[in-house]
Parts: structure tokens; sequence; C-alpha cells
């Protein structure tokens, strides 16, 4: 079975640039999540969809962050204007149930963005 | 509002030596509580979770974790370190809708041959 896909794996960009990162998730996931890992913390969530839908994006920084989930599947997180402190792993992942306790989060490998 | 808290930023055993992460949280509900495993370069990877049925659960890899309800508490633990057991580990709780996910700052184990 094939595994949350996330890419680009890196990416450097200078601040107040723009950058879009993909993910895929696995095959009949409704639920995915996007969460944003700072080195040396834990991840934290940025928003989580259901389907097409968006079920809770309380702590997405709405002016510079954006995302998508057209057609339930894939979806698409933007950072326009980047700024210093954006530097972080990005984390798609994705679960079968919409309940976090009665299933399983599959986590992509990540995306790298060091902004400077 | 729940929270986790990890005590210990790093920890370094020697292999074949027992392993304990420890981790407590705070919730004002009955939480459900998980430990993720990040391998480097690798995407975060369930452990075990707990979900109000037996305290003592299994995992893979032999960890296990205890919930235990009056130290606020849900220590992983592993009887004899391995060299892939080297990994940055997560305890994680849910809450109360079992909607959202809040992390820990992670451990990093460190095993020495």
């Amino acid at each position: 079975e094939a595994g949350v896909a996330q890419s680009p794996r890196y990416k450097i960009i200078e601040k107040r640039q723009s950058v879009a990162f993909w993910c895929n998730p696995i095959s009949g996931h409704a639920t995915l999540y996007w969460y944003q890992q700072i080195l040396g913390q834990g991840p934290k969530l940025l928003i989580q969809f259901q389907n097409n839908g968006v079920v809770d994006d309380s702590q997405l920084p709405k002016d510079r962050f954006s995302a998508e989930r057209l057609k339930g599947v894939d979806s698409t997180l933007k950072i326009q204007p980047a700024k210093l402190e954006d530097s972080a792993v990005y984390l798609c992942a994705s679960s079968l149930m919409y309940r976090v306790n009665t299933g399983e989060l599959f986590f992509g490998e990540g995306s790298r963005l060091t902004v400077l | 509002a729940q929270s986790v808290t990890q005590l210990d930023s790093h920890v370094s055993v020697s292999e074949g030596t027992p392993v304990l992460l420890r981790c407590n949280y705070s919730s004002s509900y009955s939480p459900s509580l998980f430990w993720y495993v990040q391998h480097p370069n690798k995407g975060l990877q369930l452990l075990l979770k707990y979900t109000s049925a037996a305290t003592l659960v299994k995992g893979i890899n032999g960890f296990e974790a205890e919930f235990k309800k009056s130290e606020t508490s849900f220590h992983l633990t592993k009887p004899s370190a391995h060299m892939s057991d080297a990994a940055e580990y997560f305890c994680v709780v849910s809450d109360n809708a079992g909607n959202m996910l809040t992390f820990g700052g992670g451990t990093r184990l460190m095993v020495k041959p």
C-alpha cells in the first residue's frame, strides 16, 4: 500500500517569497491534516480536512497561509509571503477515521522549508 | 484544553538496557493517549495508543506504556533497547471530541553500542 506522498522534500526561499507544498494521502482516507514542526518542537496542527471541507483551521495563520483540498483527494498548502519563522518541516497526514482516537494517522516524510 | 509534557528532551541508554521515556498529560476528561516515533527523514509512525480499555498498552517493536490516571502519566518503556530504537518519540493526547491531537515536545532516544 502506498503511503502519504509529499513534495517537494526540501525547499529554500527568501523571505517574502511564496512556496507551495503538495500532499497525496493514502487512497480512501477521507481525513487529511497539515502539521507544522519547528526544529526541536512537536508537530502543531495547521488545518484538518474531512473530504474537501475544512474541519479545523483555528491555528492556521490565515494572513499568509492557505490550504485547499479540491475533490477531496490531494491537498496543497501555500505560504505567501514567507517569514523567517516559517522555517519548519510541514507534515501531511491522513486517516481513514474521522476521529483520531479511533484510528491511526499516517504521516508523510515531510517537506522541509528554509526561509533565508 | 489538553496538553502533554515530555519530561526529558534527550535520553541515552546502552544497547540491551531498559528504556523509559516519561510523559505527563493534562486533561479535564478521560483522554486518549498515543506514542508516535519519528526516525530520521521518515514519517511519524504510531507505536501504541490508549483509549480507555486496558491501562497497560502493548505496541510495536516491544514497546509498552501504562496509563496511570492518579499520576496523570503515560510513560513508554521497553525492556531491552536495540540500536534501531534510536529516534525521536512523541507523546500525544487527543481532545475530548477525538478530533485533534496535541503533541509533546519530543524525546530523542540515543542508543549506545
